[in-house]
């Protein structure tokens, strides 16, 4: 069956510190994969996409990386602030069903002061 | 420029009652997705429009229905509502065509079912 998993424990961090979410996925062929920010009672926030033939993407101090070999992307917060506390989401197609994402649970990450 | 904005935002019903969710896409956008997300969870694919036509539908009930109207906005049907329908509904508008691509999500609708 399909499956995407991400850190199933919350990460608690000091500011200034690296954050660092991992996404799992299994039977999945994604032609990119997605991460998103939500805030308690709002919709989700698009940060970054990655596609299957890029190894690596940064956007200021968000970095993200895909191996589909190992079928799994990293996703990095640097220099964190407690601004950054959030649920993280990944998502990805898939090719056969070109027309939705699917989600992972989301890693809820708190940034202490 | 405005994003997609849901209505209403929250909203309480009884078991067995309908009810009738609306969204309006970021201008130009002709793509609309809605999902439905329960609190610790990722968000689900309910359905998928394009050019006002049904793309895809998630594993959901025929209790569930959808529309996409001439000017892109959308609405979402659940008849016959159970206590388990209570989630945070979320539309989401895309500009890439048939594809899904980057989603931009509304503030969603929560549903509170009795």
């Amino acid at each position: 069956s399909q499956k995407i998993e991400q850190n199933s424990e919350a990460l608690n961090i000091q500011e200034g510190k690296t954050a660092t979410l991992t996404c799992n996925y299994t039977n999945y062929s994604p032609a990119y994969l997605q991460w998103y920010r939500q805030d308690p009672g709002r919709g989700p926030v698009f940060l970054l996409l990655i596609r299957e033939n890029e190894k690596e993407k940064r956007k200021e101090r968000l970095k993200v990386t895909f191996d589909t070999t190992l079928k799994q992307s990293l996703f990095h917060i640097t220099a964190s602030q407690p601004a950054d506390s959030a649920t993280y989401l990944c998502a990805l197609d898939n090719r056969s069903n070109d027309y939705k994402l699917s989600f992972g649970a989301g890693t809820t990450v708190t940034v202490r002061a | 420029d405005a994003g997609v904005t849901q209505s209403p935002t929250h909203l309480i019903k009884t078991r067995g009652q309908q009810v009738t969710l609306r969204c309006s896409p970021i201008s130009g956008h002709k793509s609309v997705s809605w999902y439905q997300q329960v609190l610790g969870q990722g968000p689900q694919f309910i359905f998928q429009y394009y050019e006002k036509e049904e793309r895809g539908r998630g594993n959901f009930p025929d209790r569930f229905s959808a529309r996409q109207f001439p000017n892109y906005s959308s609405e979402l049907n659940v008849n016959a509502l159970l206590l388990g329908d209570s989630a945070l509904y979320l539309c989401a508008s895309s500009g890439q065509g048939r594809s899904t691509g980057e989603l931009f999500f509304g503030e969603g609708s929560r549903l509170t079912v009795l």
